[in-house]
């Protein structure tokens, strides 16, 4: 089985500020791991994805993500906040002998000006 | 237009009568999806398809029907629409290969009163 936990129901950061979402997975071989948005009334959107390799992944519109394989941890990281990135943000993983994604719960992220 | 589309966006049915959600892609992907997005519940699968013909329950599967007889199509059904059954509803779609990333329609807000 396969599973995620976005500890954090809701992120408030100021513009300029630094952005961390958390997630942490449980899957029992080597997991794929993906961060999508979603804005409001929007579907969702891919940021980026973690297959192999550098622990450190760069996705879409300045994201970039950090995997630790002895934490089981995928924190999305911004540098710099903007207003722009308020949505709702999604952690996914998959086994890499499945093939249907498993999310979280979504964290919430407000950005203000 | 290219991309993977839901129709309708918005729905208001009343308990007990069927409906029909729509999904098409253009980008003749092997995997298709649906899921359903709850408030604290994140994203949930409903029902997955690997290829025409072949289907598959998710997490959450009861009160759903699917059916696939084309590449490009996956109608989700509610047989006898519940108030437990209000939702929005994702379609996605995902290439062969084990690194491949899914995309998402834009979802199917359904209302049962």
């Amino acid at each position: 089985a396969q599973s995620v936990a976005q500890p954090e129901d809701q992120v408030n950061v100021a513009e300029g500020n630094p952005l961390t979402v958390k997630c942490t997975y449980s899957v029992s071989g080597n997991p794929y791991l993906f961060w999508y948005v979603q804005y409001p009334n929007r579907g969702l959107q891919f940021l980026l994805k973690y297959i192999t390799g550098d622990n450190l992944v760069k996705g879409s519109y300045g994201f970039e993500a950090e995997f630790n394989k002895s934490q089981t941890s995928f924190h999305l990281k911004k540098p710099s906040a903007l207003v722009s990135d308020s949505a709702l943000y999604f952690c996914a993983v998959r086994d890499k002998d499945d093939y249907k994604l498993s999310f979280g719960a979504g964290t919430t992220v407000t950005v203000r000006a | 237009d290219a991309g993977i589309t839901q129709s309708p966006r918005y729905k208001i049915t009343e308990t007990g009568r069927q409906v029909t959600l729509m999904c098409h892609q253009t980008w003749s992907h092997s995997y298709m999806f649906w899921y359903r997005q709850d408030l604290g519940h994140g994203l949930r699968l409903i029902y997955y398809s690997a290829a025409a013909d072949i289907t598959d329950k998710g997490e959450v599967p009861d009160g759903y029907v699917v059916s696939r007889s084309k590449t490009e199509n996956f109608p989700l059904t509610l047989e006898s629409a519940t108030r437990s059954q209000t939702s929005v509803y994702f379609c996605a779609s995902r290439e062969t290969g084990r690194f491949t990333e899914a995309f998402f329609g834009q979802g199917t807000r359904l209302t049962v009163v």
